[in-house]
């Protein structure tokens, strides 16, 4: 089984602050490795998959990277509307979601 | 668009059926990957299984083999089935599409309770 240890839990933050979260795999999943956000009450959507590739309509503000057993989500400057929980999820073998980071704010 | 739908409340030791129907496209060729994710309340997410088109179906082990996911291409839908559920079910049920679930539901919420 592959494990995926997501951190922070939670964090908080300002608007326009830098805002980073890990996922960290093991064994490595080589770049199969997707975030989303989910704000409460509403189903989760993705906004990155292949470790980087950001989906169609998502703010260029966030940004993924990394490889096979470390992978990073950034937001570079943090708006109202990103105050939400973030999973990742590895989908190299089988499918593992990540314990998710609530960001909150400051 | 996936929309599910399912009993809402249940009791201990019951079968869990739930639908995912899909629209905006035929299931047999909109996807590869037919996707069930469950959300107990105040919680993360958690991977049920998911099907693919050949047939082939795959489960979090942690279920213990008690789900069932099938396609009725005829209605265009997928469902899950679980067994013997507990109140350790108890959660938001989604369907996604895609290898990556690009595409979810709104979610139905299932609570098991006697």
């Amino acid at each position: 089984d592959i494990q995926m240890t997501q951190s922070p839990s939670s964090l908080s933050a300002s608007v326009g602050d830098r805002v980073t979260i890990t996922c960290r795999a093991s064994p490595g999943v080589r770049n199969d490795l997707v975030w989303y956000q989910q704000k409460p009450g509403k189903a989760p959507e993705r906004l990155i998959y292949a470790t980087s590739t950001l989906q169609s309509g998502v703010p260029s503000r966030f940004s993924g990277s990394g490889s096979d057993t470390e992978f990073t989500l950034t937001i570079s400057s943090l708006q109202p509307e990103d105050f939400a929980t973030y999973y990742c999820l590895q989908h190299n073998s089988y499918w593992t979601f990540g314990q998710g980071t609530k960001v909150e704010m400051k | 668009q996936l929309q599910e739908s399912g009993p809402g409340l249940m009791k201990p030791s019951e079968t869990l059926s739930l639908t995912c129907s899909v629209s905006g496209g035929s299931i047999s060729s909109s996807s590869f990957y037919w996707g069930w994710i469950r959300q107990p309340p105040g919680k993360g997410l958690e991977w049920v299984g998911t099907l693919f088109y050949t047939g082939s179906t795959y489960y979090n082990p942690s279920l213990k083999n008690r789900a069932t996911i099938f396609v009725d291409t005829s209605k265009n839908q997928f469902s899950l089935r679980l067994r013997s559920v507990t109140a350790a079910d108890t959660a938001t049920y989604y369907c996604a599409s895609g290898n990556t679930f690009d595409v979810w539901g709104q979610g139905t919420q299932v609570t098991v309770s006697s």
